[in-house]
């Protein structure tokens, strides 16, 4: 099992440029996460889903877009980048639901974007 | 949302016991304690959860207060690598999300 991977690893966007992070799950668990994660800083949750084709709004949303199409994928998208925007990005999955909320969300590597 | 109380740091020296407190008087009798700990330049993983009774697993034990009130973390042998931030994280029940605060930094001395 690969567990839950990110991609890409690193990016460096312009002001105004539009991304997509990819992030994969293969445990079949019905929620994932989006977090980010500014230096010094803990995690702040951005979006979630708690099913194929369900997205919901975390602590900071906004400026960012998240689609669940697939149970296994959870994209997040920056339509329009600002440098506010510079950190690491962590995707996570659970089966929160199956296990009585016992939350043990299992982390990708993380994705360090950068906004000139 | 039921918060958790950690110290901002602590320091402890290697192969030594290290206790981390964490307090949660707000916790209600369905509330999972859950603690993650994020290595340097990692994501969190996941340490250990428990409801009421002591736990053991084997990365470290979790103490829980009678009242529930608090948690201690115990890692019984400190190595360098668990030098890492540790939060202490309580899952409400029928909650989709957890909350991480700011967590301990733990550095482990040679």
């Amino acid at each position: 099992n690969a567990g839950v991977t990110q991609t890409p690893k690193f990016r460096v966007l312009k002001t105004g440029q539009s991304m997509t992070l990819l992030c994969a799950q293969d445990m079949n668990h019905e929620y994932m996460y989006w977090y980010r994660q500014d230096p010094g800083m803990g995690l702040r949750l951005i979006h979630y889903s708690v099913g194929e084709g369900t997205t919901a709004k975390g602590e900071v949303p906004d400026g960012y877009n998240v689609s669940r199409l697939k149970k296994q994928n959870f994209l997040l998208g920056l339509e329009s980048a600002a440098p506010s925007q510079t950190s690491v990005y962590f995707c996570a999955s659970s089966n929160a639901v199956l296990a009585n909320w016992v939350h043990e969300q299992y982390f990708g590597p993380g994705t360090r974007l950068t906004v000139t | 949302d039921a918060k958790t109380t950690q110290p901002n740091s602590m320091e402890s020296n290697e192969e030594e016991p290290v206790h981390l407190p964490c307090n949660h008087s707000t916790i209600s009798g369905t509330d999972y304690i859950h603690w993650y700990r994020q290595l340097p330049s990692q994501g969190p993983e996941y340490v250990i959860h428990g409801l009421t009774s002591n736990v053991n697993n084997r990365m470290a034990s979790l103490a829980i207060a009678e009242d529930r009130k608090s948690s201690t973390l115990i890692l019984h042998r400190a190595t360098l690598r668990d030098a890492a931030v540790y939060y202490c994280i309580l899952g409400i029940q029928g909650a989709q999300k957890l909350v991480f605060g700011q967590g301990t930094r733990l550095t482990i001395n040679p």
